[in-house]
């Protein structure tokens, strides 16, 4: 069974350009999960999808982050104009059961802002 | 919003010996899962071990085992005979039917 896929792996820009990250979750994975995890912390929840639809993004930066699941498949999350403390690693996550099951995660993409 | 302390930020163990990792909670649910997830640099989470806030049995995988206190909600992880591969970031997480909020991170350091 392949895993969360996500790139690019690794991106290095300059503060006030965007950047995409994109996921492609586990096949039959309903709920998608993109977190913030800034070096030395626990993984922060940007926002949370079942399908299509949002569930939580309760602490998504609105006025620059921006993330969408159309299909109800893959995501892509979007970030304009970056600053220098959205530097971080962006992980994906799946789960089959919204409330109950695990999250699989993705390798993470590590976002580097200067 | 539930919050979940990981007071301590490094361990270290020396190899094949035992190392217990802390975490609390907080929450006013009494549905809940509670995970360990293990990060080794630079590579993917994953799972270690979870338990489901109504057993009272607590879970063992292997090596790795938890001690479940829901009273005192508490929810610690031991390793057993550690290994050089164990050396990673643990999280502790907690989730509940309106929430997933992941600890702080404990950084375990195995010693040869």
């Amino acid at each position: 069974e392949a895993g969360v896929a996500q790139s690019p792996r690794y991106k290095i820009i300059e503060k006030r350009q965007s950047v995409a990250f994109w996921c492609n979750p586990i096949s039959g994975h309903a709920t998608l999960y993109w977190y913030q995890q800034i070096l030395g912390q626990g993984p922060k929840l940007l926002i949370q999808f079942q399908n299509n639809g949002v569930v939580d993004d309760s602490q998504l930066p609105k006025d620059r982050f921006s993330a969408e699941r159309l299909k109800g498949v893959d995501s892509t999350l979007k970030i304009q104009p970056a600053k220098l403390e959205d530097s971080a690693v962006y992980l994906c996550a799946s789960s089959l059961v919204k409330t109950t099951g695990e999250l699989f995660f993705g390798e993470g993409s590590r976002l580097t802002v200067l | 919003a539930q919050t979940v302390t990981q007071s301590q930020p490094e361990m270290s163990v020396q190899e094949a010996e035992t190392v217990t990792l802390s975490c609390t909670y907080d929450t006013s649910e009494s549905d809940y899962y509670l995970f360990w997830y293990k990060q080794p640099p630079s590579r993917q989470m994953i799972l270690v071990i979870r338990q489901e806030a109504y057993k009272q049995q607590n879970a063992t995988e292997n090596r790795f085992s938890v001690n479940f206190q829901k009273a005192a909600k508490s929810f610690s992880l031991k390793i057993s005979d550690s290994q050089l591969g164990d050396a990673a970031m643990y999280f502790c997480a907690y989730r509940s039917a309106h929430d997933m909020r992941f600890g702080a991170g404990t950084r375990l350091t195995v010693k040869p």
